[in-house]
């Protein structure tokens, strides 16, 4: 089955930080680009960052570019966002979602895990 | 990046046909035929619905259909269904350094 799952939410200090992951499973995970797009309560979908298959490209959303580091490891199947300077503004759940090349859109997403920056 | 305007709600009654609109620019809608549309239960991740303008996934119901004109594109949801109640979102990519951008999201009501 092919599977996306989110970890690492929490509730967080304003200022503080916190590194989401996802597991991936069921396709070749070094095959495809992943993201992470987020969806702040009762608001809708905001693109946060993606990464090519090798790490060779990689781009943020210019709400949390030089707060936010995504990353990947192909061998454990795993992608990761590290979030420093937590604000108000980064409530969200975050979801993981891979990027069909061919077709230039999400064709998996996880379930998403929350964030919470709240003091 | 400024997000694709969406109507913020639609409805329709069951058996009749809605269009929900996605506006952007010629850098994102009208430059590239690579919009999407999500759809979007309460509680639940988006699902898939349309990619590169009106390609429907396997298993994805016939009674949606997308399409575009200038900078804008368009869902159609056919024949509706109580099950179609659910938030409505579409994505394109975009020249920008950002790759994508989503639109605000459409409420579908099933009256």
């Amino acid at each position: 089955e092919v599977q996306l799952v989110e970890s690492g939410g929490g509730l967080v200090q304003p200022g503080r930080s916190l590194r989401l992951s996802c597991a991936a499973s069921g396709f070749t995970f070094d095959d495809y680009a992943m993201h992470w797009v987020r969806q702040a309560p009762g608001k809708g979908l905001e693109w946060v960052s993606g990464i090519s298959w090798n790490s060779g490209s990689i781009g943020y959303a210019d709400s949390v570019k030089g707060r936010f580091t995504i990353s990947r490891d192909n061998a454990k199947n795993s992608l990761y966002l590290q979030m420093n300077s937590l604000r108000a503004e980064d409530t969200a759940l975050y979801y993981c979602a891979k990027l069909d090349g061919f077709r230039d859109a999400f064709d998996i997403w996880g379930q998403g895990t929350m964030v919470t920056v709240s003091s | 990046q400024s997000a694709l305007t969406q109507p913020a709600s639609v409805s329709g009654s069951p058996g009749q046909s809605i269009t929900i609109s996605c506006t952007g620019t010629s850098s994102d809608v009208g430059g590239y035929n690579y919009v999407s549309w999500y759809q979007q239960h309460p509680g639940k991740a988006p699902k898939l619905m349309i990619y590169e303008v009106s390609n429907r996934p396997s298993g994805v119901s016939n009674r949606f259909s997308g399409s575009k004109s200038g900078n804008t594109a368009s869902l159609t949801i056919s024949g509706l269904q109580a099950e179609d109640e659910a938030d409505y979102y579409c994505s394109s990519y975009t020249s920008s350094s950002t790759h994508v951008v989503f639109g605000g999201g459409t409420k579908l009501t099933v009256l």
